[in-house]
């Protein structure tokens, strides 16, 4: 069953210090790995995307990382800030069909307290 | 940032009432998306388009209903509005040469 599962469900983090979310997933064929944060009550905004020949791509202070061997991704946070506070998802597209097929993780709820 | 609109941002209706959901993308995108998002879970497809005339189920069985009459509008109704309806809506839009999905503010939708 293909499946994307992320932690830590939630986390909670002092301003200033980094911190880094996990992605495992079962998906197969595997074509792409995007993270996005969303923002409560917004739509995702996308982060990163990567490829399988891919294994680190960065966007300012967001960095993520996959390891397509293990089926693992990562994305580190550095210096967060206030408006990091949101819920960070990964999603996983095959290549099993024209659609390009998404699924999506359930999210890493990050707080930053000041 | 992605041109895509979803109209209303928050909309608390009747049970029974008939509601539609705008979603407009400008980018000229052919494949267009519903999600379904309750608090805290992931998003579910609920119907998508490559095209128009073109619109397809998908993945959470939806009592909605989608339209794709124009590329750039993608709206969505429900018939006849119950509790069980009560979710964020999140309208998104794709290129065939750019893999990502681009997303709307989404409709909190409440039905009382």
């Amino acid at each position: 069953k293909n499946q994307v599962e992320q932690s830590p469900q939630s986390l909670i983090i002092l301003e200033g210090k980094n911190c880094t979310l996990q992605c495992n997933y079962t998906v197969s064929p595997f074509s792409n790995l995007r993270w996005y944060k969303q923002d409560t009550g917004r739509g995702p905004v996308s982060l990163t995307i990567m490829t399988f020949s891919e294994n680190t791509k960065s966007n300012g202070r967001y960095t993520a990382t996959l390891d397509a061997d293990t089926k693992q991704s990562s994305l580190h946070i550095t210096a967060s800030q206030l408006s990091d506070s949101a819920s960070y998802i990964c999603v996983v597209s095959d290549r099993g069909s024209t659609l390009g097929r998404l699924y999506f993780g359930r999210g890493t709820q990050l707080t930053v307290w000041p | 940032e992605a041109d895509i609109y979803q109209t209303p941002r928050y909309l608390v209706i009747g049970t029974g009432k008939k509601i539609t959901l705008e979603c407009s993308q400008t980018m000229g995108h052919d494949k267009m998306y519903w999600y379904q998002q309750d608090p805290g879970m992931e998003l579910h497809l609920i119907h998508y388009s490559y095209g128009v005339n073109s619109t397809e189920k998908g993945d959470l069985s939806s009592e909605s209903t989608v339209s794709r009459i124009r590329t750039e509008h993608f709206p969505l109704t429900l018939e006849s509005a119950r509790p069980s309806h009560t979710s964020q809506y999140l309208c998104a839009s794709s290129d065939r040469t750019v893999p990502s999905q681009f997303f709307g503010q989404g409709t909190r939708l409440t039905v009382v």
